[in-house]
């Protein structure tokens, strides 16, 4: 079991350009989070989906970032255009309506930085 | 609002002395509250969650209603447990809400 995988692991820009994230969770989790993580801080919730649907998208700033799971599989986050401040880690998790609502597996995160 | 609150950083303690890393909450329903670790170069990790009243890798955590703390402990550190210690409240709206981290250095 691979586990929840991110792609890229690390990636670096130029402001105002475009850049994805693309996450798929461990198979059979229903539940998806895109979390954002600055640096020496805990993670913050960006959005979760249920299957396909986005029940909690409030955090998200929906002027410049976007997030689709199209299959209610893997997701893809973009952000566009990029701005200095959103250099941080994004950080993907699933979890399954069979465990406890906490109780989320996490990736191994993309490293974004913008120059 | 839910808020959980690590007050401590940096923890640095000497292997087999004990441990007590903190977390406090503001949560005005009943809370679900966890632990969640991060070791060096690897992914964030549960570690523990107060339904279970389980030891994990000999890591407790009593959930505390009165004082709103959930405090992880461990009675003798060893050098493998220096991690990123998050505390998490699952709460409103399905919502898991993360402190900032406790960095626990433990030295030999």
């Amino acid at each position: 079991e691979a586990g929840v995988v991110q792609s890229p692991r690390y990636k670096i820009i130029e402001k105002k350009q475009p850049v994805a994230f693309w996450c798929n969770p461990i198979s059979g989790h229903n539940t998806l989070y895109w979390y954002l993580q600055n640096l020496g801080q805990g993670p913050e919730l960006l959005i979760r989906y249920e299957n396909e649907e986005a029940v909690d998208d409030s955090q998200l700033p929906k002027d410049r970032f976007s997030a689709e799971r199209l299959k209610g599989v893997d997701s893809t986050l973009k952000i566009q255009p990029a701005e200095l401040g959103d250099s941080a880690v994004y950080l993907c998790a699933s979890s399954s309506s069979g465990l406890a609502g906490g109780e989320q597996f996490f990736g191994p995160g993309t490293r974004l930085t913008v120059l | 609002a839910q808020r959980v609150t690590q007050p401590e950083k940096l923890l640095s303690v000497f292997k087999g002395a004990p441990v007590e890393l903190k977390c406090n909450y503001s949560y005005s329903g009943s809370p679900e509250l966890f632990w969640y670790v991060q070791y060096s170069r690897q992914r964030l990790q549960l570690l523990l969650r107060h339904i279970s009243r389980e030891s994990i890798k000999g890591f407790t955590a009593d959930l505390n209603k009165g004082e709103t703390s959930f405090h992880l402990k461990k009675p003798f550190a060893q050098e493998e447990d220096s991690a990123m210690y998050y505390c998490a409240l699952y709460g409103a709206g399905n919502m898991l809400t993360f402190g900032g981290g406790t960095r626990l250095m433990v030295k030999p």
